[in-house]
């Protein structure tokens, strides 16, 4: 398997600009998570989705965030409209435990991440 | 608060020293799980190890241990005959049973390892 695959690796935008960040979770999980990785705060939980469904957006900052699992293969996390605060590395993961499942906690994969910086 | 405090923030160590990384965890669960991730230079993070709350035993793998001990609710990370390669940032994480996040992962803020020749 490729692993997690997030596109695109690296964005520069200008405050203002709606932003599009893409993941491709591991083929058969069914978990998925947005993490935002500052200086400041480390790595962060902004979203969980299970089979494509949001179960936690608790973590999501803000109402200019927005996140969509269409379905088991693809997520997007957007920001609209971008704010230089945003500037950030996002790393997408999957895993292949449900939140049911008492057989033990998932091992999250983490996709190489998506560096932006908002001018 | 804080779920895992990791107090090192940078460490430096000479090329074949032993370095012991420091976790320090929080929770009121009984089930629960531990974890270290490695991000090195480039950016990835790579799992390197999970332990539940029910098993204490320390674990070995190559140069890598660790040391769960519930007691003191630490999960500290043992390089021994540090290399180069070694250089990192090294995150310890909690995943609790009672989430509501599916086991979501709570980093710490990890420890900067730098070994040089």
């Amino acid at each position: 398997d490729a692993g997690v695959i997030q596109s695109p690796r690296h964005e520069v935008t200008e405050m203002g600009q709606e932003v599009t960040l893409r993941c491709k979770p591991i083929s058969g999980h069914n978990s998925l998570f947005w993490y935002r990785q500052t200086m400041m705060r480390g790595l962060e939980l902004l979203i969980y989705f299970n089979n494509n469904v949001p179960i936690d957006d608790s973590g999501m900052p803000e109402d200019r965030f927005s996140a969509k699992m269409p379905n088991a293969s693809f997520s997007t996390l957007k920001i609209q409209p971008s704010e230089p605060r945003d500037s950030a590395v996002y790393f997408c993961a999957s895993s292949d435990q449900p939140p049911e499942s008492h057989s033990g906690a998932n091992v999250l994969t983490f996709g190489a991440g998506s560096r932006l910086t908002v001018l | 608060a804080q779920k895992v405090t990791q107090a090192q923030t940078e460490i430096s160590v000479v090329e074949k020293e032993d370095v012991t990384l420091d976790c320090v965890y929080e929770t009121r669960d009984t089930t629960y799980y531990l974890f270290w991730y490695k991000q090195p230079p480039s950016g990835e993070l790579v799992f390197l190890i999970r332990r539940n709350s029910f098993d204490e035993q320390n674990e070995i793998s190559g140069r890598y241990s660790w040391n769960f001990q519930k007691s003191t609710s630490s999960f500290n990370f043992t390089i021994t005959a540090s290399q180069v390669v070694d250089s990192a940032v090294y995150f310890c994480a909690l995943s609790e049973a009672s989430s509501n996040s599916g086991y979501a992962l709570n980093f710490g803020k990890g420890t900067s390892l730098l070994v040089t020749p």
